[in-house]
């Protein structure tokens, strides 16, 4: 049974780019998340997916965007990308209804020159 | 609003027993999580706590809750060299999986 997977491992762009990064929840889960974990921080929430809609937001700006698929994997869209963007980005999946653990990805780090 | 303070760095003797603690502020949490960290990896789900309990024990570690002085504490026991790692406390935020962390503590286990 996989766990939640993330891709890709790394990413290095350069400021003004766009970015899509990428999760596959859990199996048998079917909420993401999705976290910043920037260097000697702890994570900080973006937004949440469920049932491919957007369900809570955090402080982030339009910048960040995301999607989720018919089959629960999503995807976060960073786009006009700042050298502040330069973190590791964490997916978690839960279940919506009794959804007490969240599981984390490996993540995604992201460089931006 | 969410507000997770833990301290920063422990050093601790391998074999001897680590304690993480932690403070929240929002007093509709419903759950409390610790989560390991490993240099480059994600976070592991280590043992959680549901906010009307005051203890939960799994295996070597221990959770304690102090609801009066929202204070959450994490007891390793016979800390092993594997637990060198940064540990983080989170809660649960408005009763949701939205998750709220503070920023680490990191314990560094001395052979």
């Amino acid at each position: 049974d996989a766990g939640v997977t993330q891709s890709p491992t790394h990413l290095i762009k350069t400021r003004g780019q766009q970015v899509t990064l990428r999760c596959s929840p859990k199996s048998g889960h079917d909420t993401v998340s999705w976290y910043q974990q920037a260097l000697g921080q702890g994570p900080q929430f973006i937004f949440q997916y469920y049932e491919e809609e957007e369900r809570q937001r955090g402080n982030f700006p339009d910048r960040f965007s995301g999607h989720q698929f018919p089959n629960y994997s999503s995807e976060l869209n960073v786009n006009a990308l700042l050298l502040g963007d330069s973190a590791l980005y964490l997916c978690a999946s839960s279940l919506w209804d009794g959804g007490d653990e969240q599981f984390f990805g490996p993540g995604t780090r992201l460089t931006v020159l | 609003g969410e507000d997770v303070e833990q301290s920063l760095f422990l050093s601790v003797r391998e074999g001897d027993s680590s304690v993480i603690n932690c403070t929240y502020t929002d007093s509709s949490s419903t759950y409390l999580y610790w989560y390991k960290q490993e240099p480059g990896a994600g976070l592991q789900l280590l043992t959680y706590i549901f906010s009307n309990m005051d203890m939960k024990q799994d295996q070597r570690l221990t959770v304690l809750l102090n609801k009066k002085d929202k204070h959450l504490s994490l007891r390793i026991a016979d800390t092993q060299t594997g637990d060198s790692a940064i540990y983080f406390c989170a809660e649960a935020y408005y009763g949701n999986n939205r998750l709220a962390f503070g920023k680490g503590n990191q314990v560094v286990v001395i052979p």
